[in-house]
C-alpha cells in the first residue's frame, strides 16, 4: 500500500539554526500538506500546495517557513531561524483531491527538538 | 466557540463493549467530515470518513447530523487494539484544510 515518507524521523537543532523537513507523498498525490502538533496539543495545518505554489497558509506559516517540492517526488518544509517554540511533530500529507472527499494520509512525522 | 470540540475522555471500557464519542463543529459550511486514530506519538491514520447517509465500516459506525453540527463514532466489540486517541476532523467549506479537534481517548482493558 503507498505511503507517505518523512525524514529525519527526529531532527534536533539549536535555536536560530535553519531546518528542512523532507517528505515523499503518494506518488499519484497532487496536493501536498504540511501539520504540526505540540506535544499535549492538537493537530495543526500550516500549509497546503498545489500546482507547484501555496494554496492556503495558515497564520502560524510566518516569513520563517517556506515550502519546495525540489523535484518530481520531495516536498519540503524550511525553518528559516529556528524558535523553541517551534519544537513540535510535523506532518506530512497528501491527497489525491479527484477523489470524493480529498481524504488526507499522512507520514510518521519528524519530531523537531529546538534547544 | 472552538472550531471542532470532542470530548477529551479517558473512556476506560472493557473488551467487548460498545462505546460511543461525539463532536460538534462550528463552521456550518464545513463540507468533509473523517474519524482519525493516533497512537501515542505516532500520525493520525485515517479511520473512515463520514458521509451524510451515515457509513459502517465492520465494527465502526459513523453518523453526521448537519442540522445540529454533530458527528459521531460508534465503535462495537471493542478489542485491547482500539485503544487509542480519536480525532474529529473537518475540512472547510472552500478549503482542504483540515481542522482538528483534540480527540478523545479511548483505552479497552482486558
Amino acid at each position: 500500500e503507498p505511503e507517505v515518507t518523512q525524514t529525519p524521523s527526529h531532527q534536533v537543532t539549536q535555536m536560530g539554526q535553519e531546518v528542512i523537513l523532507r517528505c515523499v507523498p503518494i506518488s499519484n498525490h497532487l496536493y501536498f500538506y504540511w501539520y504540526r502538533q505540540i506535544l499535549g496539543q492538537k493537530v495543526e495545518f500550516l500549509v497546503s500546495f498545489y500546482n507547484n505554489e501555496i494554496s492556503e497558509k495558515s497564520e502560524i506559516f510566518d516569513d520563517q517557513f517556506s515550502v519546495e517540492r525540489p523535484d518530481g517526488s520531495n516536498f519540503t518544509l524550511k525553518i528559516r531561524s529556528t524558535k523553541l517554540e517551534d519544537s513540535a511533530m510535523y506532518f506530512c500529507a497528501s491527497s489525491d483531491p479527484g477523489t470524493r472527499l480529498n481524504e488526507q494520509f499522512f507520514g510518521p512525522g519528524t519530531r523537531l527538538t529546538v534547544l | 466557540r472552538k472550531e471542532v470540540e470532542q470530548d477529551p475522555g479517558p473512556f476506560n471500557v472493557p473488551e467487548g463493549a460498545t462505546v460511543a464519542f461525539n463532536c460538534t463543529y462550528s463552521n456550518s459550511a464545513s463540507q468533509s467530515f473523517f474519524w482519525y486514530r493516533q497512537d501515542c506519538r505516532k500520525e493520525p491514520k485515517l479511520l473512515m470518513s463520514v458521509y451524510s447517509s451515515g457509513n459502517e465500516d465492520g465494527r465502526f459506525t459513523a453518523q453526521l447530523n448537519r442540522a445540529s453540527q454533530y458527528i459521531s463514532l460508534l465503535i462495537r466489540d471493542s478489542k485491547l487494539s482500539d485503544s487509542a486517541t480519536y480525532l474529529c476532523v473537518v475540512s472547510g467549506d472552500s478549503s482542504y484544510k483540515l481542522i482538528f479537534g483534540s480527540g478523545t481517548r479511548l483505552l479497552v482493558r482486558p
